[in-house]
């Protein structure tokens, strides 16, 4: 069973559309995040979900939204999508704060024409 | 100036080779990770060091707390070791700070 499982591993869009990358975690552990891996492979943090509250949020723009059903799942919602958002975005989980161990999905790399 | 400097950030080694990666960081910490990323652009947790060593196969990590530096090092290296090895320092709650990066290519 794959622990942190996210969907799709690819996306390929256009300029203005909305799209979700869904992530899920089997692992029972309380906090998701998502990541944004640029093209120098630069990894930066986007969001944390703790028991279903957002911890941070880094200066992202309000394009980017996370859902978090459930403890289990943390989606990642962008509208209006723009060249500059092309990347690879990678959901991760972990038990407890900083001090634990990362878990992360593959990644899903996202192409906006 | 990154909170999180790694060096060298690119590293060529012939088989065999003993392999070293630095990672100096400028912010308080509770723990340091050293992550690996594979061509195939997965990212995988190696380890999760607080003080002292760990040791996994050929994989060594240091940390000295005082001196805010951490090493990785690879023992008898190979070419399935090729890959982007990242370090990363937990900053206030949940926040996270990585470095660039290393990218370690390891020829037969």
């Amino acid at each position: 069973d794959t622990a942190v499982s996210q969907t799709p591993k690819y996306l390929v869009t256009q300029m203005g559309n909305d799209k979700s990358i869904k992530c899920e975690q089997n692992l029972g552990h309380d906090t998701m995040y998502w990541y944004k891996q640029d093209s120098k492979k630069f990894l930066k943090i986007m969001f944390s979900y703790n028991n279903k509250e957002l911890i941070i949020n880094e200066t992202v723009p309000n394009r980017f939204s996370p859902k978090s059903p459930d403890k289990a799942h943390l989606n990642l919602h962008i509208n209006s999508l723009e060249l500059g958002d092309s990347a690879v975005y990678f959901c991760a989980s972990s038990q407890g704060q900083g001090n634990s161990p990362l878990h992360f999905g593959n990644g899903t790399r996202l192409t906006v024409t | 100036k990154n909170e999180v400097e790694q060096s060298p950030q690119n590293l060529t080694a012939q088989e065999g080779e003993f392999i070293t990666i630095n990672c100096s960081y400028s912010v308080g910490i509770s723990a340091l990770h050293w992550l690996q990323q594979h061509p195939g652009g997965g990212i995988v947790s190696l380890f999760m060091l607080s003080s002292g060593k760990k040791k996994h196969g050929r994989l060594i990590a240091t940390i000295n707390i005082q001196e805010k530096h951490s090493s990785l090092h690879i023992t008898a290296s190979h070419p399935r070791d090729s890959a982007v090895y990242i370090c990363a320092v937990p900053y206030n709650n949940n926040d996270m700070r990585f470095g660039a990066g290393t990218r370690l290519t390891v020829k037969p």
